[in-house]
């Protein structure tokens, strides 16, 4: 039983890098979400998805690009990271995008030096 | 804008009863969560509150007053293990999720 699975669970990225950041679900939900948690500030959206083949733009979307090819994956891409882009990412699925009962994975740290 | 307000920390005895109140403005109203979350894990879902009123399970419970923005989660008979942040969020008109900075509830013998 796995739920919905992350990976890495963390990394330490050089400015300027590549990175994405994995996320499955075996649920077969519908919908998907990418988050970060920064100290003191609340989860905030990054990207979503409501089912697959489609994609929306959350509260902080630049510098991230998603992908929904299918239902169980949701990759959420770092083009070229900044120190900014610290922070400990969560991707969360629900059954759909009208329920607010979130499954999250056990996300994934990462830090940009 | 929308906001959602709640404490930043609070401090409760093993076995007493803790409130923790949830305020929020935002643009419309599909519900109200409480999720918890222990230090270094991922948000788990306790509560969904969409009509006035209380909705109880087990040792914790939720309020909700859609007229006042406000919300409240109970927790009786603190245990140790309830030592975590606990999330509010609000579902607005597009079904976007708002979310509080969590207050963490530190859980003394």
């Amino acid at each position: 039983i796995a739920g919905i699975t992350q990976a890495p669970t963390s990394q330490i990225l050089a400015a300027g890098r590549r990175m994405t950041l994995r996320c499955t679900q075996d649920m077969r939900h519908n919908a998907m979400y990418w988050y970060r948690q920064d100290l003191g500030l609340g989860l905030r959206l990054i990207h979503y998805s409501n089912t697959a083949g489609t994609t929306g733009k959350g509260e902080v979307p630049d510098g991230y690009s998603v992908s929904r090819a299918n239902t169980d994956d949701f990759p959420l891409t770092l083009a070229s990271a900044v120190p900014s882009q610290t922070s400990v990412y969560f991707c969360a699925s629900s059954l759909q995008g009208t329920t607010g009962e979130l499954f999250f994975g056990e996300g994934s740290r990462l830090t940009v030096l | 804008g929308q906001n959602i307000d709640q404490p930043t920390e609070m401090t409760a005895t093993e076995g007493a009863i803790v409130q923790i109140n949830c305020t929020y403005q935002t643009s419309g109203f599909n519900g109200l969560f409480w999720y918890q979350q222990h230090a270094g894990e991922a948000p788990t879902f306790l509560s969904y509150n969409v009509l006035d009123g209380l909705e109880e399970k087990g040792r914790f419970s939720s309020f909700l007053s859609r007229s006042k923005g406000y919300s409240y989660l109970l927790l009786k008979e603190l245990q140790m293990k309830d030592s975590a942040s606990y999330l509010c969020a609000v579902m607005d008109s597009n079904y976007q999720l708002i979310w509080g900075a969590g207050t963490k509830l530190i859980i003394k013998p």
